[in-house]
């Protein structure tokens, strides 16, 4: 079954710390991994895009790696800010066997930063 | 350009009441998505429009029926609401079709979401 995975499920940081949030995956075939951010009471937002031929992508002080070897990526972030307090969440794209392609979401991790 | 709308923002039901909860898009995109989030789980996916006209089953569709009323819009009716119903719902759409090749510029874009709580 395609599954979409995310560590930790919560984490809570001092502002100007920085953390990373794993996703990993089982999604196969794998077309590409989204980062997207979820404030409470919003709906999610697109970070980054990464397509299995691409290792990092940054966005701002956001960072996204991925190793479509091991299905396994990450979303750095810098330098934190109050405002970077939401929900973080991990979503695959994959393809069914019609052909058609469904979005594999991960139920996020949650971020709170302190000041 | 608002983006993706939703309405009502909140509802409170009562079992078997029924209600629609509307998405309008102004992006011109193709495809529209109903989803619903629950704690503890990724969203699932309920139904999704392709292009107007066409309308399909996503994972969760039990309870729910949709209509795309033309390229803008896209309703998720409740005909007999059941508390296992209670959740938020999203709204989203896309710019392709659903077999078009979801590639970088072809990200979701959610709505802000309707929070219904069924009594």
């Amino acid at each position: 079954k395609n599954q979409v995975e995310q560590s930790p499920q919560s984490l809570i940081i001092l502002e100007g710390k920085n953390c990373t949030l794993q996703c990993n995956y089982t999604v196969s075939p794998f077309s590409n991994l989204r980062w997207y951010k979820q404030d409470t009471g919003r709906g999610p937002v697109s970070l980054t895009i990464m397509t299995f031929s691409e290792n990092t992508k940054s966005n701002g002080r956001y960072t996204a790696t991925l190793d479509a070897d091991t299905k396994q990526s990450s979303l750095h972030i810098t330098a934190s800010q109050l405002s970077d307090s939401a929900s973080y969440i991990c979503v695959v794209t994959g393809q069914t066997t019609s052909g058609t392609y469904k979005y594999i979401f991960g139920t996020g991790t949650r971020l709170k930063v302190l000041a | 350009n608002a983006g993706v709308t939703q309405t009502p923002k909140f509802q409170v039901l009562k079992t078997g009441q029924s209600m629609t909860l509307q998405c309008a898009q102004d992006m011109n995109h193709n495809s529209m998505y109903w989803y619903r989030q629950d704690p503890g789980m990724g969203l699932r996916l309920i139904y999704y429009s392709a292009s107007e006209g066409t309308t399909d089953k996503g994972e969760v569709p039990n309870g729910y029926n949709v209509s795309r009323l033309n390229k803008r819009e896209f309703s998720l009716r409740l005909e007999s609401a059941a508390p296992s119903q209670t959740s938020v719902y999203f709204c989203a759409s896309r710019r392709q079709g659903q077999d078009g090749f979801p590639g970088a510029q072809e990200t979701q874009y959610f709505g802000p979401g309707t929070r219904l709580l069924v009594l």
